[in-house]
């Protein structure tokens, strides 16, 4: 079994302030994708990451692949509240696209 | 385009009930997905079908059944309900191939008593 450690499990932090979510495995994977899902609702994908070393921007959110492809992080600059979600990874090995998921970061972004 | 969609949203039965969930995607994929979703757990893999007429076990299948009903629809059976099968419920589908991202519904928040 694959497994997707996430840190840190839960983070409450103001608005204006900068923060790192991390996403780490012993395994290697093709890709990784980063999801953000809100209560009530499923998750929905925020970027996908193929390349080792990969760094994609999306507004405030800069994501990155690690050079070895176990690992990934996403930086939040100057967060608002309405980034608060739970933040989840997701690997994928597999040509059946069958995912393995962290256990997710739970952001809180107080006004 | 609905997406995903699941039905129903909610859903409460008493141990050793039986029920479908159903769900079904208009984005013409042929992958679709059973999650489940427990506090402090993430998502976890119940069943998949990677394509049309084919089913597989993910991480947790016992106590589940699943059908792939068409291209569309996936549906997940629980024939005896138990307790610790109280949980929320994701479908998902995805395009076939590597690097497809997963396109969820909106869950089904199920509690057994």
């Amino acid at each position: 079994t694959q497994l997707l450690e996430q840190s840190p499990q839960f983070l409450s932090i103001q608005e204006g302030e900068n923060l790192t979510v991390y996403c780490n495995s012993s395994s290697v994977f093709s890709s990784l994708q980063w999801y953000r899902q809100e209560p009530g609702e499923g998750p929905v994908l925020l970027v996908t990451v193929v390349t080792g070393g990969e760094v994609k921007k999306l507004k405030r959110l800069t994501f990155q692949f690690g050079d070895a492809r176990k690992d990934s992080s996403l930086h939040i600059t100057a967060a608002q509240t309405g980034d608060t979600g739970l933040y989840l990874c997701a690997g994928d090995n597999t040509n059946a696209g069958k995912s393995t998921f962290g256990d997710g970061t739970t952001l809180t972004v107080k006004p | 385009n609905a997406g995903v969609t699941q039905t129903p949203k909610f859903q409460v039965l008493k141990t050793g009930q039986s029920m479908t969930l159903q769900c079904a995607q208009d984005m013409n994929h042929n992958s679709m997905y059973w999650y489940r979703q427990d506090p402090g757990m993430g998502l976890r893999l119940i069943y998949y079908s990677a394509s049309e007429g084919t089913t597989d076990k993910g991480e947790v299948p016992n106590g589940y059944n699943v059908s792939r009903l068409n291209k569309r629809e996936f549906s997940l059976r629980l024939e005896s309900a138990a307790p610790s099968q109280t949980s929320v419920y994701f479908c998902a589908s995805s395009a076939l191939g590597n690097n497809s991202p997963l396109h969820f519904g909106n869950g089904t928040r199920l509690t057994v008593t």
